[in-house]
């Protein structure tokens, strides 16, 4: 079966670290997006890309980066984890570009920056 | 731009009692309406989602959702829980006209249904 998968799902780092989070999905989607969840702000957009060689930051994106070199994958980076950075983390992916349509939610990334 | 508020972070109910959880939304554009759930360690899946027609739109495991234009709201509701429902939900929407599909995403409700 198709799925969207994250690794690793818990990571404890340490401030000015580097830090990636992998996200891998098998649906063959163009479509992919990062998220962060805190209590009481929902889910905030940080990247999203609508095909490869494409990325777009989202309303979150300071200090994250993102590259899409395959269909299949979006890692972000975080260039010098801070602790405000501490959050979890979700991936999702989506057919194709239309407002409509439903996106798909990997089981995320819970990151601790001490 | 958009915003999505929902009103109550946390709703505690008894199981088999009604529950509503309330959505209202801002926006200066049309846009779609998704309530999506996020049960315990997992990530987030599709429940219901208003596209146009009728106002009353029904999603699985037992729920609906009423689109009011004038009230901007979009109230999920379902007429008896059950434990399994334990699970915190969300209300997003998207900008009808945009080229894509990004979400914004109101705060969440969690939802604790008690025996």
């Amino acid at each position: 079966d198709a799925e969207i998968t994250q690794s690793p799902r818990h990571k404890i780092t340490e401030t000015g670290r580097q830090v990636t989070l992998a996200c891998h999905q098998t649906w063959n989607h163009n479509n992919m997006f990062w998220y962060r969840q805190d209590l009481g702000h929902g889910l905030r957009l940080i990247h999203y890309s609508y095909g490869v060689q494409d990325t777009n930051k989202g309303e979150v994106s300071d200090g994250y980066s993102v590259s899409r070199s395959n269909t299949e994958d979006l890692p972000l980076t975080l260039e010098s984890a801070a602790s405000s950075q501490t959050s979890v983390y979700f991936c999702a992916s989506s057919e194709v570009s239309l407002a409509y349509n439903e996106q798909f939610f990997g089981p995320g990334t819970r990151l601790t920056v001490l | 731009a958009q915003s999505v508020t929902q009103l109550d972070s946390q709703v505690p109910v008894f199981e088999e009692a009604p529950v509503e959880l309330r959505c209202n939304y801002s926006s200066s554009v049309s846009v779609y309406l998704f309530w999506y759930v996020q049960y315990p360690n997992q990530g987030l899946q599709l429940l219901l989602k208003y596209l146009s027609g009728s106002t009353l739109v029904k999603g699985i495991n037992g729920f609906e959702a009423e689109f009011n234009k004038s009230q901007t709201s979009f109230h999920l509701r379902k007429p008896s829980v059950h434990i399994s429902d334990t699970a915190e939900y969300f209300c997003a929407v998207s900008d009808q006209a945009a080229a894509g599909n990004k979400l914004t995403f109101g705060g969440g409700t969690r939802v604790l249904v008690k025996p």
